[in-house]
Parts: structure tokens; C-alpha cells; sequence
């Protein structure tokens, strides 16, 4: 499974867009880009997931660069509920990725 | 809710001990992953059952094992207890038997406090 790297921790505040970027550098050609986002003591929960370009949801938007050796998740005005740790993960949809590490995340914190 | 349910939510035991945990996976999910999250280890994946049968293995210790029933439940034990077992054990399903890269929906954990 290709390595993530994504910052520790971000702050913003209410209504705020939010960024949080993921760069994997040795992703494959049959890797997708998934997001999950997870609240304390709760399981991940499955955000958004991208080949290439941009793919949005209800929830979130994902870009994905022409070179796809790195990510961005963009959550549109936050709120205090999105708080939370976010998990950027790189991985095929056929074969055998089995050392999967969620890794530390992007823990986000939402402020009034 | 993910619609994955984990019993039991808690679990307090001692060192040397054997443990049960059951996991039900969402409604017509064929694929169940088990994950260990540790405060020093992060989110690892352990196993996986695809319709019964096991699909792929993770950072999974031989004192641990698991297995998928035909009604798709699965159980994962753990056995010889250490302290460094302590951790939230979850489970995960997707409804095909795609590596844990697929898209998966998580259940609410099962906390295990080995003492």
C-alpha cells in the first residue's frame, strides 16, 4: 500500500472551507485515493473516493492532480461536528494490499 | 449508523485469557475486515472473510484467529491475552471481496482492556 503523508493537525473555524492534503508519491496506476473521517472511540467512517480529477459527494469534494502523487479533500463550511481525525488512504481495488496502516491522520479541529 | 454491529462494546479480562468478539455485517455484505487501533499502533488491518472464506491476512499475530460463520457473522479470537492487546478492535464490511482498499463501512467497536 502506497505510504501517505498528511499533516498532524489542522484548526479552523465555523463556516470555513477546509483543505486537508494528502501526498503519495509512489502511488500505482491502479491505486484509488479513499478518505475516512472518524470521531473519538467511533469506527471510520467512509468519506469520499477518487481515481483522478475531482469527485464530489454530499459530503466532500476530492482533486486529485494530473500526476496523482498527491490528494486534496475539501470539506465546504465546517462545522463543530467536523471535528474529527481524517484518513487518507492509497490502494488497489484488485490484489493483495494487506499491510494496511490507516497511519496517524489529520486530526481537524473546528472552532466557534 | 453503518448498520455493522460488534458485540460486546466492552471487555475486561486478564493477562493469558481467550476472547470472543462478534461482529454482524451490513445486510448482503459478503466481505468482513477486522482492524486493531492501538494509541501507538494507529488503525491496522488484521484479516479478512470474503462469503466465508479467508481473502487476505494483515499484521495478524498467531495467537489470534477468525471466522466467518454461513449466516456471514464473523468472530475474531484472541487468545493468551497480553497487555499490549489491549485496544478498539473493529469491524469492517464492504459488500464485495475487494482488499481493504475498497470503500467499507465500520462498526461501533469493541473495547478490550486486558488487565
Amino acid at each position: 500500500l502506497a505510504k501517505t503523508t498528511q499533516p498532524i493537525s489542522m484548526d479552523s473555524y465555523e463556516g470555513q472551507e477546509v483543505n486537508i492534503t494528502c501526498s503519495h508519491n509512489n502511488i500505482a496506476t491502479n491505486d484509488y485515493i479513499t478518505w475516512y473521517q472518524q470521531f473519538p472511540s467511533q469506527g471510520p467512517r467512509f468519506i469520499i473516493q477518487g481515481y483522478k480529477t475531482k469527485v464530489t459527494n454530499e459530503v466532500a469534494s476530492l482533486f486529485i492532480p494530473a500526476d496523482r502523487k498527491s490528494s486534496t479533500l475539501s470539506l465546504p463550511r465546517v462545522s463543530l461536528s467536523d471535528t474529527a481525525v481524517y484518513y487518507c488512504l492509497v490502494g488497489g481495488k484488485v490484489g493483495d494490499n494487506n499491510d494496511m496502516r490507516f497511519g496517524a491522520g489529520t486530526r481537524l479541529t473546528v472552532k466557534p | 449508523d453503518s448498520g455493522v454491529t460488534q458485540t460486546p462494546k466492552h471487555l475486561i479480562t486478564a493477562t493469558g485469557q481467550r476472547v470472543t468478539l462478534r461482529c454482524s455485517p451490513r445486510s448482503g455484505d459478503l466481505s468482513v475486515y477486522w482492524y486493531q487501533q492501538s494509541l501507538d499502533q494507529g488503525l491496522q488491518f488484521l484479516i479478512q472473510y470474503y462469503n466465508g472464506e479467508e481473502r487476505a491476512k494483515g499484521n495478524i499475530l498467531e495467537r489470534f484467529s477468525a471466522q466467518q460463520f454461513p449466516d456471514l457473522h464473523s468472530e475474531l479470537n484472541l487468545s493468551s491475552l497480553e497487555l499490549g492487546d489491549s485496544a478498539l478492535y473493529f469491524c469492517a464490511s464492504s459488500p464485495l471481496g475487494g482488499p481493504p482498499s475498497y470503500e467499507q463501512y465500520f462498526g461501533p467497536g469493541t473495547r478490550l482492556t486486558v488487565t
